[in-house]
């Protein structure tokens, strides 16, 4: 069966640190994964998805980056951390639908 | 940019009554989906709808799907304290079936 994993599952990080968030899937060969973000209370926001590896797609202009150095992994990542960052980040993968979500990571930029 | 928006944002309701939210959205879609979160847990699929289909169940889930009104209701029957969770509609109105849009969810709270 397939799995996803994220983590960490929380941090607390200062303005200006940098950032890398890191998800993987086991089970499953060539997954889309997507990077979203949720704001308290809110719906979640698509940043980032991949078709394959190296391939990045960027929904959102910001001071986050991803990457798909294998085939089920993606990372988040970020230079320098902005206040405005801070949010619940949650992995997904499909293979057209649905989307399996990760258990996300509760970041607060402080 | 948001496609779904669901309605209420929040329901109360007690145990044993039946739970009804709505979805609305802008565009044409291949499928819609319903989405359940626990606090501070990652999404957990419900049940998916293609735009061909008007109704669908699942267990004490029932989903309807109106393509005329763009809209959709997931309706949850003789609720449990265990259905405490926010619900999230999503759109699926991409052919390469890559894109999911989101609502911004309705927070369901179930009394015992």
């Amino acid at each position: 069966s397939q799995t996803i994993h994220q983590w960490p599952a929380t941090l607390v990080q200062p303005v200006g640190s940098p950032l890398s968030l890191e998800c993987t899937v086991e089970g499953t060969s060539n997954p889309n994964l997507y990077w979203y973000r949720q704001a308290a209370g809110r719906g979640l926001q698509l940043l980032f998805y991949s078709v394959g590896i190296g391939q990045i797609s960027s929904e959102v202009p910001q001071n986050l980056s991803a990457s798909r150095p294998q085939d089920r992994q993606f990372i988040l990542s970020s230079k320098k951390l902005l206040l405005s960052d801070s949010g619940f980040y949650l992995c997904a993968w499909g293979s057209g639908s649905p989307l399996h979500f990760g258990n996300g990571t509760r970041l607060t930029v402080t | 940019s948001q496609q779904g928006e669901e309605d209420p944002q929040a329901l109360s309701i007690q145990e044993g009554e039946n739970a009804t939210m709505n979805c609305s959205y802008k565009t044409s879609i291949n499928n819609l989906q319903w989405y359940r979160q626990n606090s501070g847990r990652g999404l957990v699929h419900l049940i998916l709808i293609r735009s061909n289909e008007r109704e669908k169940h699942s267990g004490r889930l029932r989903v309807t799907l109106d393509t005329s009104k763009k809209s959709s209701s997931l309706l949850i029957t003789a609720s449990r304290a265990a259905d405490t969770a926010s619900y999230f509609c999503a759109t699926d109105n991409d052919n390469a079936g890559n894109m999911l849009t989101f609502g911004g969810g309705t927070r369901l709270m179930v009394k015992p």
